[in-house]
């Protein structure tokens, strides 16, 4: 039972150095979501995609863009990295009523120094 | 002035103790509600949905006024196990979507 599987789990990146963050699921879920998560500040909406062939921003999407490639995958990519991007980063998908619940990746620790 | 709002505690209760969490929501559009619960350093994990009739699981308890906009989480005869953040979830309905929205979290330490 993978669920939404996330890789990689750590990275440390220099200023300026671009990477994907991948995110697969395995629940048939149309909906998929990236969000970071920093001390204190709980976990903030950077793009999400409500079906395979949509993305839209969220409340933090400068500095990222994203690829919904199929219905499993949804990815997170870091052009340019930058110190204010170190975070917790994860991924979350979630089913088609407005009642369910999202599932989420096990997130990606990302240092940028 | 985020959607949703909690009280970041800490809470610090001792075992046995009954401990109460609020949360409120300011988006009219909020759809569906939710406690998950967070680990250091781990995913968040749904401990229950919240329903309009006040739902119970074991030790927990959650209640929802969509009057006030405000959503409570009751956990009583408090374990060790139970220490960990308390997320309040709220999906809200933007276009045809539904967006899980999160509040900052609630920590809480049950000691000895």
């Amino acid at each position: 039972n993978a669920g939404v599987t996330q890789t990689p789990k750590f990275q440390v990146l220099k200023t300026g150095q671009s990477m994907t963050l991948q995110c697969a699921q395995d629940m048939n879920h149309n909906s998929m979501y990236w969000y970071r998560q920093d001390p204190g500040m709980g976990l903030r909406l950077i793009y999400y995609s409500a079906s395979e062939g949509t993305t839209d921003k969220g409340e933090v999407p400068n500095g990222y863009n994203v690829s919904r490639l199929n219905k499993r995958e949804f990815s997170l990519r870091l052009e340019s990295a930058a110190p204010s991007q170190t975070s917790v980063y994860f991924c979350a998908s979630r089913g088609p009523d407005r009642v369910t619940e999202a599932f989420f990746g096990q997130g990606t620790r990302l240092t940028v120094v | 002035r985020k959607e949703v709002e909690q009280d970041p505690g800490p809470f610090n209760v001792p075992e046995g103790a009954t401990v109460a969490f609020n949360c409120t929501y300011s988006n009219s559009a909020s759809q569906s509600f939710f406690w998950y619960r967070q680990d250091c350093r781990k995913e968040p994990k749904l401990l229950m949905s919240v329903y309009s009739s006040g739902n119970e699981d074991g030790r927990f308890t959650a209640q929802l006024n969509r009057a006030s906009q405000y959503i409570s989480l009751l956990i009583r005869d408090s374990k060790l196990s139970d220490s960990a953040t308390y997320l309040c979830v709220v999906n809200i309905r933007e276009g045809g979507s539904y967006i899980p929205t999160f509040g900052r979290g609630t920590s809480l330490i049950v000691h000895p």
